[in-house]
């Protein structure tokens, strides 16, 4: 089973709207960390958010929040007020505690910032 | 801004050469990880290492070996390449959280884009 899963292969907004960009997670650990990334076409991935199991708050990092809502097992980034150099992949990756501290990724998603 | 560095950034290089992709970071931390990705797709772990002296294989199957006789240095070696090998390899770093138990977010360098004819 996958681990992260991720819907939306592509996805578009308008300059200057909020975007939301869906992730799940299976996990039977209770202490896990959830991670968002951006891959912009130059191929470096960026940390961008980071949220853990125990938080009781989403977190949130300038244009970036996570919605996390544990009982449904999902990790969702928000961007808001989107610009042009937003444009890239991204990718949420989870970090499970009982398994060694691996990290798994999903397959990501393609946003595009339409003028 | 995280100080991992990886060369060569881009290789080409034909079948059957051996190759070692180099990485480095200055930040100390103990945990080291390669990554292969191909173009728009996930990430596979391939090799990581949490600590001198002590690699372990990930979960796609690579031909590739690896070393970690420093804690700052974590190449990577093909050695004899195939075009199946072409694809990105993305070196990335983590410390652990003191007294957690955890592991922090992995810094990634800008990673090596091979080639193989």
């Amino acid at each position: 089973a996958q681990k992260i899963t991720q819907t939306q292969p592509g996805m578009f907004v308008q300059e200057k709207e909020a975007v939301t960009l869906d992730c799940t997670y299976d996990t039977s650990d209770p202490s896990y960390g959830l991670f968002w990334y951006k891959q912009p076409s130059s191929g470096e991935m960026i940390f961008l958010i980071y949220q853990g199991s125990y938080d009781q708050q989403n977190a949130t990092e300038g244009r970036y929040s996570l919605n996390f809502q544990k009982a449904r097992k999902s990790a969702n980034l928000v961007i808001s007020a989107s610009q042009l150099g937003d444009s890239a992949m991204y990718f949420c990756a989870m970090r499970e505690t009982n398994t060694g501290n691996q990290f798994y990724f999903g397959t990501g998603t393609s946003l595009t910032v339409i003028p | 801004e995280a100080d991992i560095y990886q060369t060569p950034r881009y290789l080409v290089i034909g079948t059957g050469k051996k190759i070692t992709l180099e990485c480095s970071q200055t930040m100390g931390h103990d945990k080291m990880y390669w990554y292969q990705q191909d173009p728009g797709m996930e990430l596979h772990l391939i090799h990581y290492s949490y600590g001198v002296n002590s690699t372990e294989k990930g979960d796609l199957s690579s031909e590739s070996t690896v070393s970690r006789i420093r804690t700052e240095h974590f190449p990577l070696t093909l050695e004899s390449a195939r075009p199946s090998h072409t694809s990105q390899y993305l070196c990335a770093s983590s410390e652990s959280v003191p007294g957690t138990g955890d592991t922090g977010e992995l810094f990634f360098g800008e990673g090596s884009r091979l080639t193989v004819l």
